[in-house]
């Protein structure tokens, strides 16, 4: 069973809006939650981060909320522009930190 | 600085063949893992690698083996392939970052991309 749980699989959005990437996890161990950009034929790059002490991270662009309570984070992106469009994974970790677990990815288009 | 290498970029295996798939960094990072990406699965961590002679199981290990001999390389070998194996295969290292945490901010490899037939 996934612990870590990116149920839409694909988004379409209009450049210049907000792009929302919605992540469930079911481990209540997990504490430190990450997002990863992947554009095809290259490897993931670390996007933002967030510790569980915090309900939210801003970096330029990009912002990640967590509501530990619901288990349940969410990335977004303002405005979207067309080089976003990639796959997002997000990943979770527990405080030994030694293992990541990635959700299956949310494919993102940004229309022109 | 090169970053994580891996080689080689594709492969075609036979059912039963052994191989190896090479990575390598050169930013000293201590954490260095490798996993697997499959359609709708996300990454799968296989093995990972605290420095330089540790090892540990992930959580798709099976059919997998990996060494760390020094601080650079991070080889993993499948034994016997077989046609599941098939799959992109990731390496990745990284520092603690500002958590603390070995996995925070990992910088992955370019992927190599394995058929097994």
């Amino acid at each position: 069973d996934q612990q870590v749980k990116q149920n839409s699989p694909s988004l379409s959005v209009q450049e210049g809006r907000i792009s929302i990437l919605n992540c469930d996890y079911t481990n209540s161990m997990f504490d430190y939650f990450l997002w990863y950009k992947k554009y095809p034929a290259e490897g993931p790059t670390f996007l933002i981060s967030i510790s569980s002490i915090k309900d939210k991270n801003e970096d330029g662009r990009f912002t990640v909320f967590l509501n530990k309570s619901a288990k349940h984070l969410s990335l977004h992106i303002v405005p979207s522009q067309p080089g976003d469009s990639a796959v997002y994974f997000c990943a979770a970790s527990d405080n030994a930190g030694n293992m990541l677990t990635f959700g299956g990815g949310t494919r993102l288009m940004v229309k022109p | 600085n090169a970053g994580v290498t891996q080689t080689p970029k594709f492969q075609v295996l036979k059912t039963g063949q052994s191989m190896t798939l090479q990575c390598a960094q050169d930013m000293n990072h201590e954490y260095m893992s490798w996993y697997r990406q499959d359609p709708g699965m996300g990454l799968r961590l296989i093995h990972y690698s605290v420095g330089a002679g540790i090892t540990d199981q992930g959580e798709v290990p099976n059919g997998y083996n990996v060494s760390r001999s020094t601080t650079e390389d991070f080889p993993l070998r499948l034994l016997s392939a077989a046609p599941s194996q098939t799959s992109v295969y990731f390496c990745a290292s990284s520092y603690s970052g500002a958590s603390g945490l070995s996995t925070d901010t990992q910088y992955f490899g370019p992927g190599t991309r394995l058929t097994v037939l």
